[in-house]
């Protein structure tokens, strides 16, 4: 069956603009969680999502913001994105997101310049 | 605060030998500590994980215990080989959500020939 799906796998934008990322659980999966890797950082926790709903956040600003739709999709967005936002984006699904492991995307390399 | 603690950041080891990487958790709760690793430039996967249950658990050459009382659980790599290269992250549970993990910063492992 098909792995997870994020796009795009690269991006570049500029200081001030926003952005809009896309991940794809494998099928049947419900929960999908995000993470911000950066080199030395390890993997900072975002936002987790089951059935529609978000049910954790890490400690980032409100300018990180996701949503997840009725087929498991997700998307992250940043919005007035800064230096400091460059990062690989992960995301990873699971069946429930409880004890059960997860499969990662192979990411969004965001480049904010 | 809730933290993951792993040791070393860096760890590197003639082919051959075995590796140890060892990670503290905070929340005396948690019950569910998996174990990925993520090669160069590929997403991270998972390895091996252990429930609270059991104290220690084998897959081949890749071996994980639990001292709860001691609230550390570590990675045991026997028999290196090149392609253990990677850097290898631990996680336990959130102490108010099963659904959340706590990520240690990860271990770059380096297998010299």
């Amino acid at each position: 069956k098909a792995g997870v799906t994020q796009t795009p796998r690269y991006l570049i934008k500029t200081r001030g603009q926003q952005v809009t990322l896309s991940c794809s659980p494998i099928s049947g999966h419900r929960s999908v969680s995000w993470y911000q890797q950066t080199p030395g950082q390890g993997l900072q926790f975002l936002f987790e999502y089951f059935s529609e709903t978000q049910r954790n956040k890490g400690n980032f600003p409100g300018r990180f913001s996701g949503r997840q739709f009725s087929n498991s999709r997700s998307e992250m967005n940043v919005s007035t994105l800064e230096l400091g936002d460059s990062a690989l984006y992960l995301c990873a699904s699971s069946l429930s997101g409880q004890h059960t492991e997860a499969f990662f995307g192979q990411g969004t390399r965001l480049t904010v310049v | 605060g809730e933290n993951v603690e792993q040791h070393p950041s860096t760890l590197s080891v003639q082919e051959g030998d075995s590796a140890v990487i060892k990670c503290t958790y905070s929340d005396s709760a948690s019950n569910y500590f998996p174990w990925y690793k993520q090669e160069l430039g590929k997403r991270p996967q998972l390895i091996i994980d252990i429930r609270s249950n059991v104290g220690e658990k084998k897959d081949q050459r890749i071996a994980v215990t639990l001292n709860k009382t001691a609230k550390h659980f570590s990675l045991h790599i026997t028999e290196t080989q090149p392609e253990d290269s990677a850097v290898y992250f631990c996680a336990a549970p959130r102490r108010d959500s099963n659904y959340q993990l706590i990520w240690g910063a990860g271990t770059k492992l380096i297998i010299k020939p």
